[in-house]
């Protein structure tokens, strides 16, 4: 089954430095990969996800992330945080279109001013 | 996008006691998923509910405790019966469409 580790349980940056969180996964399949954002009471919304096609992946509020096989990694950048980026980030994995996606256990981000 | 709301957004229970949550969706999906998530963790899927067919729970997760109903393609309700402190969690509702996984907001259960 497929499944995901993030490294890291908490990630402090200041405002304007550069935000990167770990996640690698295991899959016997090319897997989906996603990463979700949780803000404080809040649901969870989809920041980026990788399919197929291009590994550098684009995502909302300047976020991105890049698929690299060999390394079973699917990293997320930010080159300049921003408070309004501290929130829990979970990785993702899932097979299949989504059928059935296992979650890592998250990364709370804190931006210090 | 799916739109999903949930009801209630937020409980608290004596325990012995059952809640039941409700997800509405604003299109018809194939798929819905019922996630846990525990203060301070990640999410945990408990089951998988298809319309028409009973539900697939995940390892650790038993319909007597969590019983679930899929009565359209539009509405699915959670049961979280016989509640213990342990089962303070949220419970998120979640469907796929157009192989994208949305969320509900969660509801947000407190058993004292």
């Amino acid at each position: 089954a497929q499944s995901v580790t993030q490294l890291g349980s908490h990630v402090s940056v200041s405002e304007g430095a550069l935000v990167l969180l770990r996640c690698n996964y295991s899959s016997s399949v090319p897997p989906y990969l996603f990463w979700y954002v949780q803000y404080p009471n809040q649901g969870l919304q989809l920041l980026l996800k990788y399919t197929t096609g291009a590994t550098l992946v684009k995502g909302i509020n300047g976020f991105e992330a890049e698929f690299k096989k060999s390394e079973t990694s699917f990293h997320l950048t930010k080159p300049s945080a921003h408070m309004s980026d501290a929130a829990e980030y979970f990785c993702a994995v899932s097979l299949y279109n989504n059928n059935d996606m296992r979650f890592g256990a998250g990364t709370r981000l804190t931006v210090k001013p | 996008s799916a739109v999903i709301s949930q009801k209630p957004s937020r409980d608290i229970c004596q325990r012995g006691t059952s809640l039941t949550i409700q997800c509405q969706v604003d299109s018809q999906v194939t798929m819905m998923f019922w996630y846990r998530q525990q203060p301070g963790q990640s999410l945990t899927l408990i089951a998988t509910a298809n319309q028409g067919s009973e539900a697939t729970y995940e390892s650790g997760f038993v319909i007597d405790k969590f019983p679930i109903s899929r009565p359209n393609l539009t509405f699915s309700t959670l049961t979280v019966s016989n509640m213990s402190p342990e089962d303070s969690s949220i419970y998120l509702c979640s469907v796929v469409q157009d192989y994208e996984q949305y969320f509900g907001p969660g509801t947000r259960l407190t058993v004292t």
